[in-house]
């Protein structure tokens, strides 16, 4: 049984430049959540995917976007890239949006912004 | 707002000895869920144990433990018999029952020495 698993594993941009990041889920589950995780810093939560709609959102500006394709799968877009957009971006699914399931997490996706 | 803060960046112990995290948390919330996640520096994000607050009882997963304290809003993971293999990011993270985005603290570096 696969994991949850994301694309690519390292990633260089240089200023202003869009990115994609992508996701998919662990097997059975429909809703997925990244989160972006600043050097010596928590997670912090970007937003949720669920029935291929975004159903939360943390305080990230409208730069970053997202897309849920039928099959749970997941992407991350990020535009116009800032120095400071540079982190790990985890990707999490489970099943169902609520908080009693429980969350796993794929290997992420290292951002270098140059 | 909700919160996790970790007050320990770094903690030591040595192998066979018992260590203890501390997190404190800070919600209005009264149905919610205590996790501590393992991040060892392939940086995939393992769930080490959950604690349902409704629970009295003290989560317990083989040799990784908590300490629960509701009124105090206090999640502290002991860990016994440490292991070379423990050696690793420890995040605390909070979610609630209706959102299951997570809340993380900032972490807390774990030595394991001979």
């Amino acid at each position: 049984d696969a994991g949850v698993t994301q694309s690519p594993t390292h990633l260089i941009k240089t200023r202003g430049q869009q990115v994609t990041l992508r996701c998919s889920p662990k097997s059975g589950h429909d809703t997925v959540s990244w989160y972006q995780q600043a050097l010596g810093q928590g997670p912090q939560f970007i937003f949720q995917y669920y029935e291929e709609e975004e159903r939360q959102r943390g305080n990230f500006p409208d730069r970053f976007s997202g897309h849920q394709f039928p099959n749970y799968s997941s992407e991350l877009n990020v535009n116009a890239l800032l120095l400071g957009d540079s982190a790990l971006y985890l990707c999490a699914s489970s099943l169902g949006q609520w908080g009693d399931y429980e969350q796993y997490f794929g290997p992420g996706t290292r951002l270098t912004v140059t | 707002a909700q919160t996790v803060t970790q007050s320990q960046p770094e903690m030591s112990v040595q192998e066979a000895e018992t260590v203890t995290l501390s997190c404190t948390y800070d919600t209005s919330e009264s149905d919610y869920y205590l996790f501590w996640y393992k991040q060892p520096p392939s940086r995939q994000m393992i769930l080490v144990i959950r604690q349902e607050a409704y629970k009295q009882q003290n989560a317990t997963e083989n040799r990784f433990s908590v300490n629960f304290q509701k009124a105090a809003k206090s999640f502290s993971l002991k860990i016994s018999d440490s292991q070379l293999g423990d050696a690793a990011m420890y995040f605390c993270a909070f979610n609630t029952g209706t959102a299951s985005k997570l809340t993380f603290g900032t972490g807390t570096r774990l030595q394991v020495t001979l």
